[in-house]
């Protein structure tokens, strides 16, 4: 399949490792958030979502951890595997819940 | 239980053409979304359909059209294609209006030449 962001930032961590991928939104009036992961050849696929009113979410070895004051979003994966390896996308939404704006994408190496 | 369906995987289309793109959303979902994402981009939002209406629209020009037919599939029309619309194009279904959350499909990629 084609690749998927072929000059975005990289990050590089080791099988079994902790990784965590860091997104700055852009909209003070975004009330919710998601995290998408995409594969080459693939359409993001979702992995876990926060609403405002939360500032941290636990989901199967992820956890999303909201920063409202200084508009920060964070994924930690735990225990990082080799099929994790993909580009991770942060997502907003905004103006009533009919537009998803996309950060600009981290990819995620996991070395074995 | 089907998630997002596309079609057609890939196409090759000319300057000046039109092409048409298709969607079948996840079994239960009434709203679906096109995004436009061009390689090392994250998807762009073009607009979404709910209740056969576009609800919404991102910077895309009028050359991007929709429809939402009753069965809450949908099809993405561009016209007078140009270089610049070479992407993966990319449809996500939801339930009420995108509040929830959006499943995609594995997108079309058309390419312009």
């Amino acid at each position: 399949g084609e690749s998927v962001g072929l000059h975005l930032p990289t990050l590089s961590v080791q099988e079994g490792d902790n990784s965590i991928i860091n997104c700055a939104y852009s909209n003070s009036a975004s009330d919710y958030f998601i995290w998408y992961k995409q594969e080459s050849g693939k359409g993001p696929q979702f992995i876990i979502d926060i609403r405002s009113n939360m500032d941290k979410r636990q989901g199967q070895r992820v956890t999303v951890l909201l920063n409202k004051t200084v508009k920060h979003l964070s994924l930690q994966i735990a225990a990082t595997q080799p099929g994790d390896s993909a580009v991770y996308f942060c997502a907003e939404n905004s103006y009533g819940g009919f537009k998803t704006i996309f950060g600009a994408g981290t990819r995620l190496f996991v070395k074995a | 239980d089907a998630g997002v369906t596309q079609s057609p995987t890939h196409l090759i289309k000319t300057r000046g053409q039109q092409v048409t793109l298709r969607c079948s959303p996840k079994s239960g979902h009434d709203t679906v979304s096109w995004y436009q994402q061009a390689l090392g981009q994250g998807p762009q939002f073009i607009f979404q359909y709910y209740e056969e209406e576009e609800r919404q629209r991102g910077n895309f020009p009028d050359r991007f059209s929709g429809h939402q037919f009753p069965n809450y599939s949908s099809e993405l029309n561009v016209n007078a294609l140009l270089l610049g619309d070479s992407a993966l194009y990319l449809c996500a279904s939801s339930l009420r209006r995108g509040t929830d959350t959006q499943y995609f499909g594995p997108g079309t990629r058309l390419t312009v030449l």
